[in-house]
């Protein structure tokens, strides 16, 4: 057990629809980065928060969006879901600075768009 | 840019056999590397990192050594169990620089199934 927690386990919905995706950190950890998990994409880096604040951007499409919360926890929100939206999602939670950092990842949400 | 190729998959061993799977990397910089394993229906796992040239990350019996010279951090395991079957993923971090700083570049993966 990493210590990163994410909510809920499986999705189901239908193209067009709205969902969010939830992320609790470690305890103590201040950046969160989220990242998905597709077959033909592999693992993509989508963003990164840091204490509350966006740091980084990765292949994030627009209809995506995060955000960190003031008690740290994350939440993804995907809109206008598409067919291809069907993935895997993850959250990691990262300890240590620079070249030491590392992240530690949840169990992910699989998203089923239907 | 910045890219990590790890060898194709899948990889079938028998229990007790010696495991390499390859891994090589591109990078403008300086990167720590990782490796993360994800067993079936789980996330990631970090198995192992190495943060400087000819660091020797380990666990779990797993070893591998960054080796800046040839851009590689190869995974390799003395004696393989059934239970290391899993996918593994060799990623790297860049630690300096702009909008990448922090994220996780990673391979394809290599699907690895230990036979008894």
């Amino acid at each position: 057990d990493s210590g990163v927690t994410q909510t809920p386990k499986h999705l189901i919905t239908a193209t067009g629809q709205r969902v969010t995706l939830r992320c609790s950190p470690r305890s103590g950890d201040l950046s969160v980065y989220w990242y998905q998990q597709s077959l033909d994409q592999g693992l993509q880096f989508l963003i990164q928060y840091y204490n509350g604040e966006e740091r980084a951007k990765g292949n994030i499409l627009e209809r995506f969006s995060a955000q960190q919360f003031p008690d740290l926890h994350s939440e993804l929100n995907l809109s206008s879901l598409e067919l291809g939206d069907s993935a895997l999602y993850f959250c990691a939670s990262s300890v240590g600075g620079a070249r030491q950092e590392t992240q530690y990842f949840g169990p992910g949400t699989r998203l089923l768009v239907l | 840019g910045n890219s990590v190729t790890q060898m194709e998959g899948p990889v079938t061993l028998s229990e007790e056999a010696f495991l390499t799977i390859n891994c090589t990397y591109t990078a403008t910089g300086y990167p720590s590397l990782f490796w993360y394993v994800q067993y079936p229906g789980e996330g990631l796992q970090l198995l192992l990192k190495a943060t400087k040239a000819d660091d020797k990350g380990s666990n779990k019996g797993f070893e591998a050594t960054y080796r800046k010279e040839t851009t590689s951090f190869h995974l390799e395991k003395g004696s393989v169990q059934v239970s290391d079957s899993a996918v593994y993923f060799c990623a790297l971090k860049l630690n300096a620089g702009g909008t990448s700083y922090g994220k996780l570049t990673f391979g394809q993966g290599t699907i690895l199934t230990v036979h008894p």
